[in-house]
């Protein structure tokens, strides 16, 4: 079964633009899942999608948000970009109504804001 | 999820058993206690979870005594391939309120040959 797959790997913008990343989930996995990781916050929640439904969100500024599509396969969606938008933006998959914390993980896009 | 408190860092040499120990003192009854660990420049990857006791799988077991209030990972005959950062994670995955990964600071566990 193909992992979590998330493109782009690698993206530099400059400051004030926006960005779109991409994210395949698991095939059969409905819960779609975004992380920011930097340095200096470490691995921060972004927001979950479960049925194209936005249904948990973490405190991030509205620039970041997201969607999901009828396939599970998510999108987020960064505007005005700032330097400290700078991260591995991580993806991650599990199944609906699990009794498990185990979500499956892609490899992530490091974003450079420059 | 319930605030975790784990040593930032650890080091041990090839061939030892390595134990991490988690703090966990308000969990909530419905907590289950996860692990996850990650390698540098990728996604955590699901190592153990456990309720209550002892869980154990191919890679790990994970030790919770009774009163809940703190849990140990133990990594039998690590490796240099465990130099890692381990991740200890409390909450109820059945609550879709709080599904949510919060992640901690982590333990980074470097081995030595």
């Amino acid at each position: 079964k193909a992992g979590v797959t998330q493109t782009p790997r690698y993206l530099i913008k400059t400051r004030g633009q926006q960005v779109t990343l991409s994210c395949s989930p698991i095939s059969g996995h409905r819960s779609v899942s975004w992380y920011q990781q930097t340095p200096g916050q470490g691995l921060q929640f972004l927001f979950e999608y479960f049925s194209e439904t936005q249904r948990n969100k973490g405190n991030f500024p509205g620039r970041f948000s997201g969607r999901q599509f009828s396939n599970s396969r998510s999108e987020m969606n960064v505007s005005t970009l700032e330097l400290g938008d700078s991260a591995l933006y991580l993806c991650a998959s599990s199944l609906a109504g699990s009794s498990s914390y185990e979500q499956y993980f892609g490899p992530g896009t490091r974003l450079t804001v420059t | 999820l319930a605030k975790t408190t784990q040593p930032i860092s650890m080091d041990s040499y090839e061939g030892q058993e390595v134990n991490i120990t988690c703090s966990h003192n308000n969990i909530a009854t419905n907590d289950y206690i996860t692990w996850y660990q990650q390698f540098p420049s990728q996604g955590p990857r699901f190592i153990i979870q456990g309720y209550k006791t002892k869980v154990t799988n191919e890679v790990a077991s994970l030790f919770i005594p009774a009163d809940r209030k703190s849990s140990t990972l133990s990594l039998p005959r690590v490796s240099l391939s465990d130099t890692a950062v381990y991740y200890c994670l409390v909450g109820s995955p059945m609550d879709t309120g709080r599904r949510a990964l919060t992640f901690g600071s982590g333990t980074r566990l470097q081995v030595q040959p």
